[in-house]
């Protein structure tokens, strides 16, 4: 079975540019989950849709920050303008629903020079 | 202000002995607890989990013990393996089971040597 697939595994842009990471969730599961993961911080969550609407987004760090779930098997995570302090690697997790564990993607490790 | 603490950043043990990680919170509204698994280059992988309403879990060689009057909970492992070298998350969630609203720790990196 197929698990969580992020793309792209990496990106690397200057600051002031758009980035948008990708994640298709496990078929089937109604939860979708977006972490944030460096050194000063540990993994922390961004946002989390369930049945692709937006339940809780207190994590995300500010308006630069904005996420979609257009359908459910498919999300993004847009940062605009992007600048060096985003750098991070950035996860995407799903479940079949909220009580059960996250699995989770191989990560995106962006880097804004 | 970290509510869920691992204060081992690094833990080393030898093949077929046994690893304990530990983990403290701070906050009494959690309820249910995880622990997951990370390689490098590789996202976090579940391993297992247990609810405030006990205070052990087990599945295979992985066993789980809570004490919610210290606020801490840890896991072992028996035996440790070469193959379980990896850095082990604590998480905590407050809605009864429901992981919305998960919380980390920083990790632990396990060292097995053969």
């Amino acid at each position: 079975d197929a698990g969580v697939i992020q793309s792209p595994r990496h990106e690397v842009t200057e600051m002031g540019q758009e980035v948008t990471l990708r994640c298709k969730p496990i078929s089937g599961h109604n939860s979708l989950f977006w972490y944030r993961q460096t050194m000063m911080r540990g993994l922390e969550l961004l946002i989390y849709f369930n049945n692709n609407v937006p339940i809780d987004d207190s994590g995300m760090p500010e308006d630069r920050f904005s996420a979609k779930m257009p359908n459910a098997s498919f999300s993004t995570l847009k940062i605009q303008p992007s600048e060096p302090r985003d750098s991070a690697v950035y996860f995407c997790a799903s479940s079949l629903n909220r009580a059960q564990p996250q699995h989770f993607g191989d990560g995106t490790r962006l880097s804004i020079l | 202000d970290q509510q869920v603490k691992q204060n081992s950043p690094s833990l080393s043990v030898q093949e077929g002995r046994i690893s304990i990680l530990n983990c403290d919170y701070t906050n009494s509204m959690f309820d249910y607890f995880l622990w997951y698994k990370k390689y490098p280059a590789e996202g976090p992988t579940f391993l297992i989990s247990i609810s405030s309403i006990k205070d052990k879990n087990e599945d295979g060689r992985f066993t789980v013990f809570l004490n919610k009057s210290a606020k801490h909970l840890s896991l072992h492992i028996v035996p440790s393996q070469p193959g379980d070298s990896a850095v082990y998350f604590c998480a905590a969630s407050m809605y009864g089971g429901s992981q919305g609203n998960l919380i980390f720790g920083k990790g632990t990196k396990l060292s097995v040597k053969p």
